[in-house]
């Protein structure tokens, strides 16, 4: 356990309905980031805060899809009118703050069907 | 010049054996790569990391080799054990983008 907890951790949904998916990274955490993996593939990155400003968006998060980070503590990823594309594993990362390159720790993600 | 290349895609080896895996990379502005260990149900946890000024790096049984001017760069496993089943990423990032780019994966198994 990398101390990065992710709800739900499973997600079953039909076509066109909405949903959210929380993460709650470490504490001492500033940096969260939310990447995006389906079956035999490598994580891809969708978008990236530091505290509660949203530094960075991959082009693959299209207008359906908006995070958010409050406080610039939990943070919420919104998939809105979902389609079968986005069956997917979406997974959360923090780090801490500083300089140079801090180790990524990942939560166990939570796993997307839709119907 | 974002991708890194990943290959094999899958590997068996016995007990005991050094399995290699490989990436390569195309953006010459990347200057952090990581190498992720992923167990099933699970998020990908840093086994080890490397920056371009050093040609090799070992931590335990885990070592990266790095090919600068191939664009190259490997993890090798020594006495690799069952326990060391899991699939790999390699990964690469670059100074003020923080994201990681990651490779697909090689799915490791290691017969007893």
């Amino acid at each position: 356990d990398t101390g990065v907890s992710q709800d739900p951790r499973h997600k079953i949904t039909k076509r066109g309905q909405n949903v959210t998916f929380r993460c709650d990274p470490i504490s001492e955490h500033n940096r969260l980031y939310w990447y995006r993996q389906t079956l035999g593939q490598g994580p891809e990155f969708l978008t990236y805060f530091q505290n509660e400003a949203q530094l960075e968006k991959s082009r693959l998060l299209s207008d359906r899809f908006s995070a958010e980070r409050p406080k610039g503590s939990f943070s919420t990823l919104e998939i809105q009118r979902t389609e079968q594309g986005d069956s997917a594993m979406y997974l959360c990362a923090s780090t801490r703050p500083g300089g140079g390159y801090n180790e990524q720790f990942f939560g166990p993600g939570t796993r997307l069907t839709v119907l | 010049q974002q991708q890194v290349k990943q290959s094999p895609q899958s590997l068996i080896v016995q007990k005991g054996g050094i399995p290699i895996i490989n990436c390569a990379y195309e953006n010459t502005a990347f200057d952090y790569f990581p190498w992720y260990q992923q167990f099933p149900g699970k998020g990908p946890a840093l086994l080890i990391a490397i920056r371009p000024d050093v040609s090799e790096k070992k931590e335990g049984r885990f070592t990266i080799s790095f090919n600068k001017s191939a664009k190259q760069f490997s993890l090798h496993i020594m006495d690799s054990q069952p326990g060391d089943s899991a699939t790999y990423f390699c990964a690469a990032s670059f100074q003020g983008a923080q994201k990681l780019v990651f490779g697909q994966g090689t799915r490791l198994t290691i017969n007893p």
